[in-house]
């Protein structure tokens, strides 16, 4: 089975740049999360969403960070513009809707902003 | 927020030891779930543990939670190099948001 693929790898930019990070999810996983890393702590949620819909946005900074997941499926995380706090590791992460707890993550973006 | 702290933050032991790592939270839960993150495989889910259960065992792993005490413990016995990484608690309440502590890094010399 694969696993959740995220793209870039790396990504660095300026401030007030934008970027984005893409995620394609688990095969049959209705439950996609964008998480926020910053060096030296645990993962943050920044969305959730079921299906298309945004089940939990209450720590997505809405003034720069926009997030969407289009049919379902792959979803996009763009920031714009980009502040030298953001330098963090993006991961995305899949459930399968019914019968577990797991979350399975991808590999992440490392975004340095300059 | 960040609910667990898990402590130590940094751990530094030979192969063949055991480790222990332990998480405190603060607010109910329905479940706590341990991670491990390193940089060959990223974030991986290694055990749940609910929170009518008070321990739970999965190969050299074994979980405890104590809910009066809102904490648990992860022990990893026969520590091989391979176990290098940090180690998260998270814990799930009534929604379906996972919180995570900050992380233990364990480190286990050949």
């Amino acid at each position: 089975e694969a696993g959740v693929a995220q793209s870039p790898r790396y990504k660095i930019i300026e401030k007030r740049q934008s970027v984005a990070f893409w995620c394609n999810p688990i095969s049959g996983h209705a439950t996609l999360y964008w998480y926020q890393q910053i060096l030296g702590q645990g993962p943050k949620l920044l969305i959730q969403f079921q299906n298309n819909g945004v089940v939990d946005d209450s720590q997505l900074p809405k003034d720069r960070f926009s997030a969407e997941r289009l049919k379902g499926v792959d979803s996009t995380l763009k920031i714009q513009p980009a502040k030298l706090e953001d330098s963090a590791v993006y991961l995305c992460a899949s459930r399968i809707l019914q019968g577990g707890s797991e979350q399975f993550f991808g590999p992440g973006t490392r975004l340095t902003v300059l | 927020s960040q609910q667990g702290e898990e402590d130590p933050q940094a751990l530094s032991i030979q192969e063949g030891e055991n480790a222990t790592m332990n998480c405190s939270y603060k607010t109910s839960i329905n479940n706590l779930q341990w991670y491990r993150q390193n940089s060959g495989r990223g974030l991986v889910h290694l055990i749940l543990i609910r929170s009518n259960e008070r321990e739970k065992h999965s190969g050299r792993l074994r979980v405890t939670l104590d809910t009066s005490k809102k904490s648990s413990s992860l022990l990893i016995t026969a520590s091989r190099a391979a176990d290098t990484a940090s180690y998260f608690c998270a814990t799930q309440g009534g929604s379906e948001k996972l919180v995570f502590g900050k992380g233990t890094k364990l480190t286990v010399n050949p």
